[in-house]
């Protein structure tokens, strides 16, 4: 069973635009949601997180939105650019250690 | 510091043999968690040991199985092993004890025959 759904499975932007991927959640104890970028042959890194005391996260060209009554979140990226392009996962953990519940991934491509 | 490494980064295997992968993870690093990636799952979490103990543990069969060394390094075992357990499996080590950020190696990719 998938705790944290994750869409769309890829999408394909031109340079300059808006990528958006979202997520949901059905666990009401997770507290906290990572997200991490993975290029080919390499491991997942951070690339931005949020609390759900918090509605937005904003980082650079990252935004992370949060809805907790919908128990949704999404990631934007503004101003697409072609080193963009690379596997986003959403995450989400409980308080009790380093486990996380991941997304089954979006495969982004930004068009130059 | 040197990132977290995983060995070996390639192994071919083949059914109902057993496998294991070792890890180590960044200097200081207490807590190290091992997933496993396949198409269209993401990553499924395995079992997470902090300071040598088994903190977590995913739903994954008892062929699964992990160990932690004093000196935080790692190793994942898998016994008797399927076709299924094809995958790129990933170790990540972290600082803390909670909700830290997870620093993966680059992984270790077991294909079954």
């Amino acid at each position: 069973q998938q705790q944290v759904k994750q869409s769309p499975q890829s999408l394909i932007v031109q340079k300059g635009g808006i990528s958006i991927i979202n997520c949901a959640y059905e666990n009401t104890a997770f507290d906290y949601f990572p997200w991490y970028q993975q290029f080919p042959g390499k491991g997942p890194a951070l690339l931005i997180a949020i609390r759900p005391d918090v509605s937005e996260k904003k980082e650079g060209r990252f935004t992370i939105s949060f809805n907790k009554s919908a128990k949704q979140f999404s990631l934007h990226i503004m101003d697409s650019q072609p080193g963009d392009s690379a596997t986003y996962f959403c995450a989400a953990s409980m308080n009790t250690g380093n486990q996380f519940y991941f997304g089954t991934g979006t495969s982004l491509t930004v068009i130059p | 510091k040197a990132g977290v490494t995983q060995t070996p980064r390639y192994l071919i295997k083949t059914r109902g043999q057993q496998v294991t992968l070792s890890c180590s993870p960044i200097s200081g690093h207490r807590s190290v968690s091992w997933y496993q990636q396949t198409p269209g799952q993401g990553l499924q979490f395995l079992f997470e040991y902090f300071s040598e103990t088994q903190r977590n543990k995913g739903n994954f069969p008892g062929r699964f199985s992990g160990r932690q060394f004093s000196n935080s390094r790692s190793e994942m075992n898998v016994s008797t092993l399927e076709l299924g357990d094809s995958a790129l499996y990933l170790c990540a080590s972290s600082p803390g004890q909670y909700q830290e950020t997870q620093y993966f190696g680059p992984g270790t990719r077991l294909l079954v025959l």
